[in-house]
């Protein structure tokens, strides 16, 4: 069973909505969370890193929240731009200094039509 | 700036046949490396990762090795490709210091063995 999990697994919305992508996880020990986005084709481009003490981080349009105690993590993005069409990956280490230990959820596919 | 270069950006090859990806990045000394692979609707499979030259740590049993000849080389070769080796391979690179180290991913590399 993959220890991150993402809802939904796609979403379409109008451009210029928001919306609000989820992720759980089981990960313990627990160390950060990572959002990225990823562009058909490309790689992976991080958006926001929040530790446990962390609850909520910005970047731009795009907002991350973390609830340590329940495991759960959202990314929100606000005022939606055709751009914004990606894969959308949340990213859970269990440990300090060790990136050879992330755990990827499968992403969520959002389409931003006009 | 830093800057993560792969090549080639597709590949058809048939099975039995050998493989070889190139990872290169600049801007930066003594980054950890790392392969990952990434499978339709599923997470990043992490492959290889190299805290330095000639020092590779391997995740998963496979038909696949990397190798290190240089600070910011990193190669990802197979003897005998399997139709299962089919993916989107991808080089990655952080640096060693800090709490919470982003990985820089690079455009990665369509691999279709047929």
């Amino acid at each position: 069973k993959n220890q991150v999990e993402q809802s939904p697994q796609s979403l379409i919305i109008l451009e210029g909505k928001n919306c609000t992508l989820q992720c759980n996880y089981t990960v313990s020990p627990f160390s950060n969370l990572r959002w990225y986005k990823q562009d058909t084709g490309r790689g992976p481009v991080s958006l926001t890193i929040m530790t446990f003490s962390e609850n909520t981080k910005s970047n731009g349009r795009y907002t991350a929240t973390l609830d340590a105690d329940t495991k759960q993590s959202s990314l929100h993005i606000t005022a939606s731009q055709l751009s914004d069409s990606a894969s959308y990956i949340c990213v859970v280490s269990p440990a300090l200094y060790n990136n050879n230990d992330m755990r990827f959820g499968a992403g969520t596919r959002l389409t931003v039509k006009p | 700036s830093q800057t993560i270069h792969q090549w080639p950006a597709t590949l058809v090859q048939p099975v039995g046949s050998p493989l070889s990806l190139e990872c290169t990045v600049e801007g930066t000394s003594n980054p950890n490396l790392y392969w990952y692979r990434q499978a339709a609707g599923r997470g990043l499979q992490l492959l290889f990762y190299s805290v330095g030259i000639g020092q590779i740590s391997s995740e998963v049993p496979q038909n696949l090795s990397a190798s290190r000849p240089q600070d910011r080389q990193f190669i990802l070769s197979s003897k005998k490709l399997l139709l299962s080796d089919s993916g989107f391979y991808l080089c990655a690179w952080s640096s060693r210091d800090g709490f919470t180290d982003t990985q820089y991913f690079g455009p990665g590399t369509r691999l279709t063995v047929l």
